[in-house]
């Protein structure tokens, strides 16, 4: 069916890194572009990440620029986010999501989200 | 980018319409028809409800509509179940081709 799956997520040191991973199954996965979005606990979402459908165009939000790389390998319907420099801020649920097919599109189809803790 | 601004909570009555408020910028809501609105039940992902302001998804219910003016877009509930406590996020993309959320509002039915 069609579907989001994340992983990697975990308890990691400040200052530790993290890769988290997002298989995509039931749709045609190299023609949409990609997202990253996070939700810390008892907060709202907020948009980290989007990565077009080539690869080749990306965004990040302000405050993680320089710590996280967005990837894909559409030959392995995968997505994926390396966290580096983790801060305590950093900790939430981080979910992939399914926008569209050009920029400005909305989020269609979400995984279930990965739970990332940075603590010492 | 800061973050839209919504209310934190808004409740009504079974059967009752209530309006959720997401007021940004010239920068987002008011620069592009690119207006999103999520439902949230209590640990489960987000679910997209509302796209381009106004349209809904295949298998949404017709309860939920959207609209826009200036740098205000809002949501609309008619017909509230049950069903439809949970939280409320809306979404923008941005004239610096990124996107922003809400502060995310909590509907209570009463």
């Amino acid at each position: 069916q069609v579907q989001l799956v994340e992983s990697g997520g975990g308890l990691v040191k400040p200052g530790g890194s993290l890769r988290l991973s997002c298989a995509a199954s039931g749709f045609t996965f190299s023609d949409y572009y990609m997202s990253w979005i996070r939700q810390a606990p008892g907060q709202g979402l907020e948009w980290i990440s989007y990565i077009s459908s080539s690869g080749t165009t990306i965004y990040y939000e302000d405050s993680v620029t320089g710590r996280i790389t967005i990837s894909r390998d559409n030959a392995k319907n995968s997505l994926y986010l390396q966290m580096n420099s983790l801060r305590a801020e950093d900790t939430a649920v981080y979910y992939c999501a399914r926008t569209g097919y050009m920029w400005g599109d909305a989020f269609d189809l979400w995984g279930q989200g990965t739970m990332v803790t940075v603590s010492s | 980018q800061s973050a839209l601004t919504q209310p934190a909570s808004v409740s009504g009555s079974p059967g009752q319409s209530i309006t959720i408020s997401c007021t940004g910028t010239s920068s987002d809501v008011g620069g592009y028809n690119y207006v999103s609105w999520y439902q949230q039940h209590p640990g489960k992902a987000p679910k997209l409800i509302i796209y381009d302001v106004s349209n809904r998804p295949s298998g949404v219910s017709n309860r939920f509509s959207g609209s826009k003016s200036g740098n205000t877009a809002s949501l609309t509930i008619s017909g509230l179940q049950a069903e439809d406590e949970a939280d409320y996020s809306c979404s923008s993309y941005t004239t610096i081709s990124t996107y922003v959320f809400g502060t995310g509002t909590k509907v209570t039915v009463l």
